[in-house]
């Protein structure tokens, strides 16, 4: 089964600068989807960014990248110029390429400081 | 254009009590999900829907929670008898306009906060 693991409970991070989330998977599959959800305070999840595996271009979205290495297994989110409204949980999830069920993983905290 | 509307936002209710959410997706979205995520976790997937019919539900426990989509629209997720480790928050997601195409972006709800005292 597949499983996704973020290392990074908690991660803080000053207003305007740069943070990047760490994300791993485990798979067999070749082909898959992998994305990362935003899930503010008030608990409704929004998707930040998507990636196809079959694609070997980074997702990119205004100020959130990602940096995808298929060998590693390994999909971490950068978030540029951090704003007061980044904070939130984030969610790394993998989806199959032949099914819809999403596995996320446990999360990680973040806090943007004035 | 309306995102995935749930309800009740908050339930507290006894151990052995009986609790039903209900969701309402967004708009010609074939698939639907119940997630059940508990406090510093992850969701984790408990049943999805294509249209009426269940696609899967193995991570449901049945002995307890049951799940219906009636005419393919809006679903209803129950839980009877609740127990104490049932105490989370229940999201549900739609995706797939175009009827179950590969990697769908799912769209969440507000969730229901479950406490069970």
């Amino acid at each position: 089964a597949q499983t996704v693991t973020q290392s990074q409970p908690e991660m803080s991070v000053q207003e305007a600068e740069t943070v990047t989330l760490s994300c791993t998977y485990d798979t067999s599959e070749s082909n898959y989807y992998l994305f990362w959800y935003k899930q503010p305070p008030s608990r409704q999840m929004i998707l930040v960014i998507r990636q196809e595996a079959y694609k070997q271009q980074n997702a990119t979205e205004n100020r959130f990248s990602v940096n995808f290495q298929k060998a590693a297994k390994s999909f971490s989110l950068k978030i540029s110029d951090s704003q007061l409204g980044d904070t939130a949980m984030y969610f790394c999830a993998f989806m199959g390429y032949n099914n819809n069920d999403m596995r996320f993983g446990a999360g990680t905290r973040l806090t943007v400081k004035p | 254009e309306a995102g995935v509307a749930q309800s009740p936002r908050y339930k507290i209710i006894e151990k052995r009590q009986s609790v039903a959410f209900w969701c309402n997706p967004i708009s010609g979205h074939a698939t639907l999900y119940w997630y059940q995520q508990i406090l510093g976790q992850g969701p984790k997937l408990l049943i999805q829907f294509q249209n009426n019919g269940v696609v899967d539900d193995s991570q449901l426990p049945k002995d307890r929670f049951s799940a219906e989509r009636l005419k393919g629209v809006d679903s209803t997720l129950k839980i009877q008898p609740a127990k104490l480790e049932d105490s989370a928050v229940y999201l549900c997601a739609s995706s797939s306009p175009s009827g179950g195409a590969r990697g769908d972006t799912q769209y969440f709800g507000p969730g229901t906060r479950l406490t069970v005292l």
